[in-house]
């Protein structure tokens, strides 16, 4: 069971918008900041969100991340089949004092 | 171009040990914190272990606590990770990044434990 609340999947077709969520706590999203990460089959993850709500150099806008309170979100619009992969949330726990990953979201482009 | 290269990893029996390296390129390596990450086959990711630019600051997850080490020899551009008393639930690959928060990451290195 994971300190930060991803749901397993997420499915959309070619050109439509899906979002993430990532459910936390005070002690991690309510107090230090989010990180988004991609990770496609075979390959190792990869930063797209840093501090809540900034993309990496690079990563197209089609990338968004939001933050409000204990919640953060994921949001990728013009869904493509490239974008088929695993997406993890992370933040560090002040009161666990470890970084901490959610489950991952499968994004799944029907 | 920022490179992050693991090596060490390999089978070894419960209750061994293993050495994990990172050699680290392309960036001023001793002003950043580095961290190890690992996998478990079809799992998500678990956070293992960081430490800060000097060496001075490390902070491990519960499950590896008094088994593993992370040092760092910013001479060389390197870090790394001892693992002991190896469990087959440390079976993983296992990955090196940048920073905490992981702003780069290597291609992972795997580590076996099974009798």
């Amino acid at each position: 069971q994971s300190v930060l609340t991803q749901p397993p999947s997420v499915s959309a077709a070619p050109g439509q918008k899906v979002t993430i969520s990532c459910s936390g706590s005070t002690s991690n999203i309510g107090n230090n900041d989010v990180f988004w990460y991609q990770q496609l089959p075979g390959s190792a993850p990869k930063l797209l969100i840093y501090e809540n709500n900034k993309g990496l150099s690079g990563i197209p806008d089609r990338f968004s991340g939001s933050k409000s309170g204990t919640s953060a979100t994921l949001g990728i619009t013009g869904l493509q089949t490239g974008d088929e992969a695993d997406y993890y949330c992370g933040a560090w726990d002040s009161d666990l004092s470890i970084y901490v990953f959610g489950i991952g979201t499968k994004v799944t482009v029907l | 171009e920022v490179q992050l290269v693991e090596s060490g990893g390999g089978l070894v029996q419960p209750g061994g040990s293993l050495r994990l390296s990172c050699a680290a390129s392309g960036f001023t390596f001793s002003i950043y914190w580095m961290s190890w990450v690992r996998q478990a086959p079809g799992k998500g990711l678990e956070w293992v272990a960081n430490i800060n630019k000097d060496g001075s600051k490390k902070f491990y997850v519960d499950s590896v606590k008094g088994r593993f080490t992370i040092s760092r020899d910013n001479a060389k551009n390197s870090v790394v990770l001892q693992m002991d008393s190896l469990r087959a639930e440390d079976t993983a690959l296992y990955y090196c990044a940048r920073r905490t928060s992981g702003d780069y990451w290597g291609q992972g290195t795997l580590v076996t434990v099974s009798s």
